[in-house]
């Protein structure tokens, strides 16, 4: 079954870098992911597709301290020099036999 | 610039019917395909359906197969969801997103959402 794992929150300070790991289920290690931002009260918003050999294609005027990469069968995402608009909840999605999965979400926090 | 704005969003009862509809602007709709993905109360992002851009073909989530179906007027940029028998549990905020030229592509830009209570 295809399945994404995120963890539920992570905090990191203002101007710190930030990583956020998205898990693929056994048997779909090879799968490409996409990254969505979700800022409080606004739909998602498409931020990045990572693929299986860590290679990213970036959406539309993002910026470049948000950047992907992958180890096996995780998929990165890394903000750097973290700002305030910053704080929201980032969803990892595949897709595939004729199925869609979202991961759980993880609460990035700007302390 | 890409545009999505859903509609059709309302308080509907239990086993009742509703349709939502999605206008799309800013690029040739019929080249890719579209998705719904919904928001329960509090809870993460799951995704509804998928219907390619020639519209020939569908995919749906287990949890609304066989009572919701997707659809799309290519001349007139729009696409809808059919919500037959609707459950409390479908209670949602639902989003429109334009995928990739093909179903299994990411989807690249999303609506604001029409919210839809099913409750008698």
């Amino acid at each position: 079954q295809l399945v994404l794992t995120q963890s539920p929150s992570v905090s990191a300070s203002l101007g710190a870098s930030v990583n956020l790991t998205c898990t693929l289920s056994s048997g779909h290690s090879n799968y490409a992911i996409a990254w969505h931002q979700q800022q409080p009260e606004k739909g998602p918003r498409y931020l990045m597709k990572v693929n299986n050999d860590g290679s990213h294609s970036k959406g539309d005027g993002l910026p470049d301290r948000f950047s992907g990469s992958t180890s096996g069968a995780e998929r990165y995402l890394t903000i750097s020099g973290l700002q305030s608009e910053d704080e929201a909840d980032y969803y990892c999605q595949t897709w595939g036999s004729g199925t869609r999965v979202f991961g759980g979400g993880t609460k990035v926090t700007v302390l | 610039e890409v545009q999505l704005l859903e509609s059709g969003g309302g308080l509907v009862p239990p086993g009742g019917s509703l349709r939502l509809s999605c206008a799309a602007s800013g690029f040739i709709f019929s080249n890719y395909a579209m998705s719904w993905v919904r928001q329960a109360p509090g809870k993460g992002l799951e995704w509804v359906s998928t219907i390619s851009g020639s519209g020939r073909s569908t995919y749906y989530a287990d949890s609304v197969k066989g009572r919701f179906t997707i659809s799309r007027d290519n001349s007139k940029n729009t696409l809808s969801l059919q919500m037959n028998s609707p459950r409390a549990e479908d209670t949602a905020l639902y989003y429109c997103a334009k995928d990739g030229a093909n179903p299994w592509t990411p989807s690249d830009y999303w609506g604001q959402g029409t919210l839809v209570t099913v409750s008698s």
